[in-house]
């Protein structure tokens, strides 16, 4: 299987600041990563697919970089609704494997 | 608007089976080619994929359940299906349905999970 491992697991932040979290395969993966934003008590909402593809409705503050084995999340701007928990997910192979989670905080 | 709804029992007794339906409104599942994916979440944990599904039912489950995962899908209905036997505390865990989107690419497509289902809790305990 393959390993999802995010960082940092959690982090503080303030409205208008640019956060960039962290997400590594244990193998190449090429750029077959999805990241999603979980607000607490709902379900996950799908940001960027293929490592860099914005999904639709999902605003441009939220970018998406990588390849193989080495991925980013960057949000900039931070506003009060992003203050929620993001994760990574690779769609290269069965079993399709989460990393798991960041927590992102109000500062 | 796609719209998924999970329904079924929110107490599994331990060694018993777990039996959970997705509900899709705003498109047929037999008129697509999408899988349908299940997904959950122990409290305050992270994400587990447990497996997809097809109209034609071809199925992928993830390794560690495979055993113990069952699913099925009932076009006429616009309903798919997880079933989960010999649960066990462990298996507690908010469940969501999902489609599976992609992009056909000349080699694998590029696919996620979107939408969503609201997710439904399921406790293990006798």
């Amino acid at each position: 299987d393959i390993q999802m491992t995010q960082s940092p697991s959690s982090l503080s932040a303030s409205v208008g600041d640019t956060v960039t979290i962290t997400c590594r395969a244990s193998q190449t993966i090429s750029n077959y990563l999805n990241w999603y934003q979980q607000i607490p008590g709902k379900a996950p909402k799908v940001l960027i697919y293929a490592a860099s593809s914005l999904q639709s409705g999902v605003p441009s503050r939220f970018s998406g970089r990588g390849s193989g084995t080495d991925f980013t999340l960057t949000i900039s701007s931070l506003q009060p609704e992003d203050f929620a928990t993001y994760y990574c997910q690779h769609s290269y192979s069965t079993p399709l494997t989460f990393g798991g989670g960041t927590k992102v905080e109000i500062k | 608007q796609l719209h998924l709804q999970e329904s079924g029992p929110g107490l599994v007794k331990p060694s018993e089976t777990l039996s959970l339906t997705c509900s899709v409104s705003g498109a047929s599942i037999g008129d697509t080619d999408f899988y349908w994916g299940w997904i959950r979440q122990p409290p305050g944990k992270g994400l587990e994929w447990i497996g997809n599904i097809r109209k034609t039912g071809s199925t992928f489950y993830h390794s560690s359940l495979k055993s113990r995962v069952t699913m099925s899908i009932d076009t006429s209905k616009n309903q798919f299906s997880l079933n989960l036997t010999s649960v066990t505390v462990a298996d507690t865990a908010i469940y969501f349905c999902a489609r599976r989107d992609e992009i056909l690419t000349d080699f694998f497509p590029y696919n996620w999970f979107d939408p969503w289902g609201q997710g439904t809790l399921v406790t293990v305990s006798s």
